[in-house]
């Protein structure tokens, strides 16, 4: 079975503070690839970034950056100096190679407030 | 390029009627995907197309949902005598040909389905 959990329902914050939305994952398979979505106010799901079992280098995009760690199951993510157009649902997702569909967590919806 | 459409974007239907959900994906993507999203139950997987291949239907939640796909490109998702726990967002997802691992999703706008 695999399981996606995003323990933070809601986070707020101010901007230009850093907050870390948090992803932990459950999965038999030794091949899999993590991601985590976007979804503004708007509605549309928007990529942000896909991470395969066998890469745990972390990565930065601008003010965003991930860290995986398989010995705890955690894809985390980081927003540095949040901004107003930061607030949106967050989603982690798994996909292995027993399936095809993303399993996403249950979001975590961030206000970032002026 | 453009992205992945759908229509209609609002649908408001009555119970026990059906309804038909058009989904038409990235040009050139091979897999295409449905899935519900509502308040008590988040993402759920429908549907999976893959190029000519038989789809994966393990997520359809009953014999009422059904969906196709014609010529490898533009799909339908139909739900038969509509009920309402059927309302929810439903978002369509088309990726490029799976070349090495599982590729990203790209998800539509969605169709937000009320059924009074």
């Amino acid at each position: 079975a695999q399981k996606v959990t995003q323990a933070q329902t809601e986070i707020s914050v101010v901007e230009k503070e850093d907050v870390t939305l948090d992803c932990v994952y459950e999965t038999r398979d030794t091949t899999y690839y993590l991601f985590w979505y976007k979804q503004p106010p708007s509605g549309e799901l928007v990529f942000l970034i896909r991470r395969n079992s066998f890469d745990e280098q972390n990565e930065i995009s601008g003010r965003y950056s991930w860290n995986f760690q398989k010995s705890t199951s955690s894809f985390n993510f980081t927003i540095t100096a949040s901004q107003v157009v930061d607030s949106a649902v967050y989603f982690c997702a798994l996909i292995s190679n027993s399936g095809y569909a993303l399993n996403f967590g249950k979001g975590t919806s961030l206000l970032v407030t002026p | 390029g453009a992205g992945v459409s759908q229509s209609p974007s609002n649908k408001v239907t009555e119970k026990g009627k059906d309804v038909e959900l058009r989904c038409d994906p990235i040009s050139g993507h091979t897999a295409l995907y449905w899935y519900r999203q509502s308040l008590g139950q988040g993402l759920e997987f429908l549907i999976y197309f893959q190029g000519n291949s038989a789809p994966d239907k393990s997520g359809l939640p009953s014999d009422r949902f059904s969906a196709e796909r014609t010529g490898g490109s533009v799909s339908t998702l139909t739900i038969q005598r509509t009920q309402q726990e059927d309302s929810a967002v439903y978002l369509c997802a088309s990726s490029p040909p799976r070349l090495a691992g599982f590729n990203e999703q790209y998800f539509g706008p969605g169709t937000r389905l009320t059924v009074t």
